[in-house]
Parts: C-alpha cells; sequence; structure tokens
C-alpha cells in the first residue's frame, strides 16, 4: 500500500532561519510527488510536482527536491508569510484507469519575526 | 475565473441527521474529486467522477455515502444518517486533465465543508 509520512508534525523557524521538511514515500512506481501549502479554512493550494529522482523545482523561498524514497521541502531565510502547513502527496492508482492524491498528516510551519 | 465553489462552508447537525455537501468545479473540468479529513489525520481520497459518471469510489467509507454529479457539473455528497466519526472536513476538486500522468497542478481544491457531528 503506498504510504506517505511526513516530518516534523511542527516547526517552528526565526524569521531567516532556513530548514528542511521531509516527506517519505512508499509507493509502487512513482508517478508523481506533489507539495501542497494549506493556510488556516482554506484547502490545500498547489507549489510543485516532481516526477523522477533528482530533479529539482524552486518558487520564491521555496525549493523541493525528489530522491528514490523522498522528498526534501527546502525554505530558504523564511518569512512569518511562509506560516501554514506543508503537504506532501503522491500519485496513487485508485482503478484501472484512474488515480488520485495520497496525502501525508502534513508538516505545520510557523515563522515569528 | 471562479475557483472550485464548496457549500456549506461550516455545518453542525446531530447524530442521525442528514447533510448535503455541494460542490461547484471550475467551469469545464470533467474531473470532480471528493476527499476528507477527519482529525488528526491526513486527507483521504473519497471518488472520482469523470462528467456525470463515478470512475471510482473506492474511498466511499460506507454507504451511508452518496455522491451524485447529475449533468456533469455540480456534485452532492450526502450523509445519512451523520454519525459523530463523520466529523471532518469535506475537500472537493477539480482538474482538466485525465491520463497516465497527470499534473498536481491541474488539480485545484476548493475550501472546504466543515462538518461537526454532535
Amino acid at each position: 500500500e503506498d504510504q506517505v509520512t511526513q516530518s516534523p508534525e511542527a516547526l517552528r523557524l526565526q524569521e531567516g532561519e532556513s530548514s528542511s521538511l521531509n516527506c517519505s514515500y512508499t509507493v509502487s512506481g512513482l508517478r508523481g510527488l506533489f507539495w501542497y501549502r494549506q493556510d488556516p479554512g482554506k484547502g490545500p493550494e498547489f507549489l510543485f510536482t516532481l516526477y523522477s529522482a533528482g530533479e529539482e523545482k524552486e518558487k520564491e523561498r521555496l525549493k523541493a527536491t525528489l530522491t528514490k524514497k523522498e522528498s526534501f521541502l527546502h525554505i530558504t531565510a523564511p518569512k512569518p508569510e511562509d506560516s501554514a502547513t506543508y503537504l506532501c502527496a503522491v500519485q496513487a492508482r485508485v482503478s484501472d484507469s484512474g488515480y488520485a492524491l495520497n496525502f501525508g498528516k502534513g508538516t505545520s510551519l510557523l515563522v515569528t519575526p | 475565473e471562479a475557483g472550485v465553489t464548496q457549500f456549506p462552508s461550516h455545518s453542525v447537525i446531530e447524530k442521525g441527521q442528514t447533510v448535503t455537501l455541494r460542490c461547484d468545479p471550475i467551469s469545464g473540468h470533467d474531473n470532480l474529486y471528493w476527499y476528507r479529513r477527519v482529525m488528526g489525520k491526513e486527507i483521504k481520497f473519497l471518488l472520482h467522477f469523470v462528467k456525470e459518471s463515478k470512475q471510482d469510489e473506492s474511498g466511499m467509507p460506507n454507504n451511508r455515502f452518496l455522491a451524485e454529479r447529475t449533468g456533469g457539473t455540480y456534485s452532492t455528497l450526502k450523509v445519512q444518517p451523520a454519525e459523530l466519526e463523520d466529523s471532518g472536513v469535506y475537500f472537493c476538486a477539480s482538474s482538466q486533465d485525465r491520463g497516465q500522468r497527470f499534473s498536481g497542478n491541474t488539480i485545484y481544491f476548493g475550501e472546504g465543508s466543515w462538518l461537526t457531528v454532535v
């Protein structure tokens, strides 16, 4: 069964203090690994899709990387507005012709001034 | 362009009552998904529509849940009768593409319907 484990569950950083979030996955044939950002009371907002080991994507202060077993979301010099829950998901087959996202529990990030 | 719209945003009902959640996907999106997050757990897939057809409903927890998408536009998710464990956030998502390797960036989520069963 496909599994996605995120760590840490919660992370508190000071503004400017860089760090990384981890997403470990077990999937029979990776079809895509996705990072979403979720603000309180909102739905998940897409950030990145990674498809193969070695792939990297960047967006502002965020950089996502992928290996065969895990993905990292690196946050460089974070700002308070980066505070949110970051969700990792893998693309999983749910039927002969259908796919859906299999989510981890998320990492709750708090960046203080 | 309007995003995925869900209604109601919050609902509090008593155990045994019925609740119907509605989702309006982005116009033109054939694919519509329902997901759910219960307290302390991860977001879980419930079912997938392609237009008006149920592509997969393997994530539906039991027969108290009924989803419909008449005409291939909006969708409803009915819980009848509601139980305490049904409390959580129900997300709807839609996308235009579907294939062997769809892109997560084509899947747009609504803000969710928060259901509390007391």
